[in-house]
């Protein structure tokens, strides 16, 4: 099992609706989480931590869900400048290293 | 500004060769990863060093080698024993302890010709 899972996509959506995706981690005592945001031929940039009770900036919510092992983000409103991959990153306790999900690619159709 | 930067943004590298990639940060960050992305890949870890002097193996650590003499750089040398080079390699640095994400900088491509 990847130690962070997520579906691949694409994921087109048009311009406005909302969508969500999840993420899934194998490790029970991972510690920290966090989303980044990854465009075409670019760095991947931090986008939000996710805490565990669940957090919001903008648009954007992410929830963390320990007991099932998973984190979700969920983007409303969306724009056409919200596509790009969405990378699904988690810090085990006492462990410098982020475990990188390959990532979901979200397409916002006009 | 603070940040991070990679150079050269394209790398062409002939069979056989041994290149090093530039990473240098400002941002006071004791921790510095590197990373290798191929196309419809996760980001693999190749080293990363927690401070300076010291770096450890990442996941795919073979054929590659780095140096960590100064807190603000961290290169990366792709060496003749690495045999599938060509990809996207990301130098990134973080905070060494508590709950921070890491920043990135803008990458350097890889191409063996």
């Amino acid at each position: 099992r990847k130690e962070v899972e997520q579906d691949p996509g694409p994921f087109n959506v048009p311009e406005g609706a909302t969508v969500a995706f999840n993420c899934t981690y194998s490790n029970s005592a991972s510690q920290s989480f966090f989303w980044y945001r990854q465009d075409c031929r670019k760095e991947p940039k931090l986008l939000m931590s996710v805490y565990s009770s669940g957090n919001e900036d903008g648009r954007f919510t992410a929830q963390l869900n320990r007991a099932s092992q998973y984190i979700s983000l969920l983007i409303r409103d969306s724009k056409l400048s919200d596509s790009a991959t969405y990378l699904c990153v988690v810090r085990d306790f006492g462990n410098e290293k982020l475990t990188f999900g390959t990532g979901t690619r979200l397409t916002i159709i006009p | 500004d603070g940040g991070i930067t990679q150079s050269p943004k394209y790398l062409f590298r002939k069979e056989g060769q041994n290149v090093t990639l530039s990473c240098e940060q400002n941002l006071n960050h004791d921790a510095m990863y590197w990373y290798r992305q191929d196309p419809g890949q996760g980001l693999r870890l190749i080293y990363y060093s927690q401070i300076v002097n010291d770096f450890q193996k990442g996941d795919i650590a073979e054929g590659y080698s780095v140096s960590r003499e100064k807190k603000e750089s961290f290169p990366l040398t792709v060496t003749s024993a690495q045999k599938n080079p060509t990809a996207f390699y990301l130098c990134a640095s973080s905070i060494s302890t508590g709950f921070f994400g890491y920043t990135f900088g803008s990458g350097t491509r890889l191409t063996v010709v």
